[in-house]
C-alpha cells in the first residue's frame, strides 16, 4: 500500500515563475492537508481539502497561493509569481474519511522548492 | 486557536541514557495530542497519540508520552536512547472542534555514542 506520494521532490523556479506541487494521498484517504516547513520555524498549516472542496484555508497566503483536490487525480498546490521567500519544504498529508480527530496524519516526503 | 510549545531547540543525550523531549499545549476544547519524528529529507512519521484514557501512552520504537492535564504537557520519553533516535521531533495538537493539526517548531535530538 503506497504511502502519500509527492512530486517533484525538488523544484527550482526563478522569481516570477509558477510552481505546481502535486500530492497523491494514501489509497482510501479523502482528506488532504498542506504544510510548509521553514528552517527554525516548524510546520505551518496552509490548507485542508476534501475531494472537490476546500474545508479550511486559513493558513494560505491571500495572494498567489491556491490549492485544489479534484474528483480525479492528485491534489495540487499552486504558487504563482514565486518570490525568494517562498523557498521552503512543502509537505502534504492525508487521512481517511470518517475517523474524525483521532486519526494521525500520514505525510509524504515533501517537495523542496528553491526560488532563485 | 490551538498551539504547541517545544521550549528546547536541541536535546543532547548520551546513548543508553533516558531521553525526554518537552511539549506544552494550549487548546480551547479537548486536546488530541500527537508526536511525530522527522529524519533528514523525509516526511514526518507518526510515533504516538493521546486521545483519551490512560495518561501514559506507548508508541513506536520504544517511545512513550505522558499526558498531564493540570500542566497542559505531553512530554515524549524513551528509557534508553539509541544513536538512531537522532532526529527532529514534533509535538502536535488538534482542538476537538476542528481538523487542523498545529505543530510545535520541533526539537533536534542528538544521541551521542
Amino acid at each position: 500500500n503506497a504511502g502519500v506520494m509527492q512530486n517533484p521532490r525538488h523544484l527550482v523556479r526563478r522569481r516570477g515563475q509558477e510552481a505546481r506541487l502535486r500530492c497523491s494521498p494514501m489509497k482510501g484517504h479523502s482528506h488532504v492537508y498542506w504544510y510548509r516547513q521553514l528552517p527554525e520555524e516548524g510546520l505551518k498549516f496552509m490548507v485542508y481539502l476534501q475531494k472537490e472542496n476546500i474545508i479550511d484555508e486559513s493558513g494560505m497566503p491571500k495572494e498567489r497561493f491556491s490549492a485544489e483536490f479534484p474528483k480525479e487525480g492528485p491534489s495540487i498546490l499552486r504558487i504563482q509569481q514565486v518570490v525568494r521567500g517562498d523557498s521552503a519544504a512543502y509537505f502534504c498529508a492525508s487521512s481517511p474519511p470518517g475517523t474524525g480527530n483521532n486519526s494521525p496524519l500520514h505525510f509524504g516526503n515533501g517537495t523542496r522548492l528553491t526560488v532563485t | 486557536a490551538q498551539s504547541v510549545a517545544q521550549p528546547e531547540d536541541q536535546v543532547n543525550v548520551a546513548e543508553g541514557n533516558p531521553l525526554t523531549v518537552k511539549c506544552t499545549y494550549s487548546v480551547s476544547g479537548n486536546p488530541y495530542l500527537f508526536w511525530y519524528v522527522q529524519y533528514p529529507n523525509r516526511g514526518l512519521q507518526f510515533l504516538l497519540k493521546y486521545i483519551t484514557g490512560d495518561n501514559l501512552v506507548k508508541g513506536s520504537y520504544g517511545f512513550e508520552a505522558e499526558f498531564n492535564k493540570s500542566q497542559t504537557s505531553f512530554h515524549l520519553k524513551k528509557p534508553s536512547a539509541l544513536v538512531s533516535d537522532s532526529a527532529l521531533y514534533f509535538c502536535a495538537v488538534r482542538d476537538g472542534g476542528n481538523n487542523r493539526l498545529a505543530f510545535g517548531k520541533g526539537n533536534q535530538v542528538v544521541v551521542i555514542p
